[in-house]
């Protein structure tokens, strides 16, 4: 099974608006990441954040994780067309080798209309 | 630099045909993946690499086989093709300078895949 699901599946916004993401997972990690996805493209990474930090910014992006709760949010700020998307959260394994092994979420896809 | 590329990008093959597809990354990563992504499954890791000459298995490994003969390349075979192997194959990379704890896990690499079709 998935150790990362994202929620929502699918969200539409328009340009400017802010778009919140969610990822929860059940297992104890090391550090969660976000990648962003565009249509018929490879994953492209956009952040990481520590099992020991709550929170991380990257320009319009703010992410949280909750290791209590076992949950993470992506947060993009006055969107843009260009940021629809599929976003993915992955995450690791407390105990795997270094290096090794991520999980991917199924991901939301965002739309933001002009 | 040109990061991760994978050949072929689209293939048709007929049920029981042998392919390789290739990935080739030029960032002197460690670590290689592949993964396939199906609709409503996300992705899923078929086989990876710790280094040159070593290979592990991931969730679904079954019907591939994987070869890292060099640092840079990473080959990822169907012996006999089936239909349920019609999917999206992506390879990725990642360097091995975290570490264990907070720092492990860097960041992944993706080609642009490899779209399969399995007649």
């Amino acid at each position: 099974s998935q150790q990362g699901e994202e929620d929502p599946q699918a969200l539409s916004i328009q340009e400017g608006e802010n778009a919140t993401m969610n990822c929860s997972y059940k297992t104890s990690i090391n550090n969660l990441q976000w990648y962003r996805q565009n249509s018929g493209r490879g994953l492209v990474h956009l952040i990481l954040i520590r099992s020991n930090e709550r929170e991380k910014h990257s320009g319009r992006l703010r992410v949280t994780l909750d290791t209590s709760k076992k949950s993470s949010s992506l947060l993009i700020t006055a969107s843009r067309a260009a940021d629809t998307a599929s976003y993915f959260c992955a995450t690791d394994g407390v105990g795997r080798t270094s290096g090794s092994r991520l999980t991917f979420g199924e991901g939301t896809q965002l739309t933001v209309n002009p | 630099n040109a990061g991760v590329t994978q050949t072929p990008k689209f293939r048709v093959l007929k049920t029981g045909q042998s392919m390789t597809l290739l990935c080739a990354q030029d960032m002197n990563h460690e670590y290689m993946y592949w993964y396939r992504q199906d609709p409503g499954m996300g992705l899923r890791l078929i086989h990876y690499s710790v280094g040159e000459g070593t290979t592990a298995k991931g969730e679904v490994p079954d019907g591939y086989n994987v070869s890292r003969l060099k640092k840079q390349n990473f080959l990822l075979g169907l012996e006999s093709a089936a239909p349920s192997q019609t999917s999206v194959y992506f390879c990725a990379s990642s360097s091995n300078h975290g570490g264990r704890g907070v720092d492990s896990n860097q960041p992944q690499h993706f080609g642009d895949g490899t779209r399969l079709s399995i007649l």
